[in-house]
């Protein structure tokens, strides 16, 4: 069985500061890893992905995430925060084989505060 | 280019009444895929077709939801007959991996049809 667990579900910061998002997974398979983004009234878009590779991923807007398979962890960051960046940020995780699902995390509302 | 489009952006139904979502996925996907969004439950993937085909539903949370995908242009999530618990935001999302799972494949989301049953 696989889960996501999203710690704080409103996090707040001054422009400028450093965005982290935190996000702890559980899966018995090595996972896959998504951070999706959501505006107001829109759908989720995709900010980035973990499958294999190299555990430090770059997103879009400045945004990167680091897989810790020993701390069973994905969190989310960005050095400097922007007004634009007020949205609502899901943590996904999947895996492959037969009857793979996708669960998201209860998602973190980001504030970010002129 | 048209992103996913999904009709109607809200739906407004009394309990008991039949509805139906509609969603066009992005020209060339060939995956499609139904989510719905609650605050209790978050979000939830309900249903997803590859090539028109359903590969999994185990989401799908009773009989009273079905969903279709005639081709590979349009979809259809129909819940009948509705219950005040049905409401939610009901997203669709498109991809267009060849693996045709959720596990890998970039999802492009539509905006969503706000569902709320009195």
């Amino acid at each position: 069985a696989q889960s996501v667990t999203q710690l704080g579900s409103h996090v707040s910061v001054s422009e400028g500061a450093l965005v982290l998002l935190r996000c702890n997974y559980s899966s018995s398979v090595p996972p896959y890893l998504f951070w999706y983004v959501q505006y107001p009234n829109q759908g989720l878009q995709l900010l980035l992905k973990y499958t294999t590779g190299a555990t430090l991923v770059k997103g879009i807007n400045g945004f990167e995430a680091e897989f810790k398979k020993s701390e069973t962890s994905f969190h989310l960051t960005k050095p400097s925060a922007h007004m634009s960046d007020a949205a609502e940020y899901f943590c996904a995780v999947s895996s492959s084989g037969t009857g793979n699902q996708f669960y998201f995390g209860t998602g973190t509302s980001l504030t970010v505060i002129p | 280019d048209a992103g996913v489009i999904q009709s109607p952006r809200h739906e407004v139904t009394e309990m008991g009444q039949e509805v139906t979502l509609r969603c066009k996925p992005i020209s060339g996907h060939n995956s499609l895929f139904w989510y719905r969004q609650t605050m209790m439950r978050g979000l939830e993937l309900l249903i997803y077709f590859n090539n028109n085909v359903p590969i999994d539903d185990s989401g799908m949370p009773e009989d009273r939801f079905s969903a279709k995908m005639p081709n590979a242009s349009f979809s259809t999530l129909k819940i009948q007959p509705s219950e005040p618990r049905d409401s939610a935001v009901y997203f669709c999302a498109s991809s267009s991996g060849t693996s045709g799972s959720p596990s890998t494949d970039t999802q492009y989301f539509g905006p969503g049809t706000r569902l709320t049953v009195l």
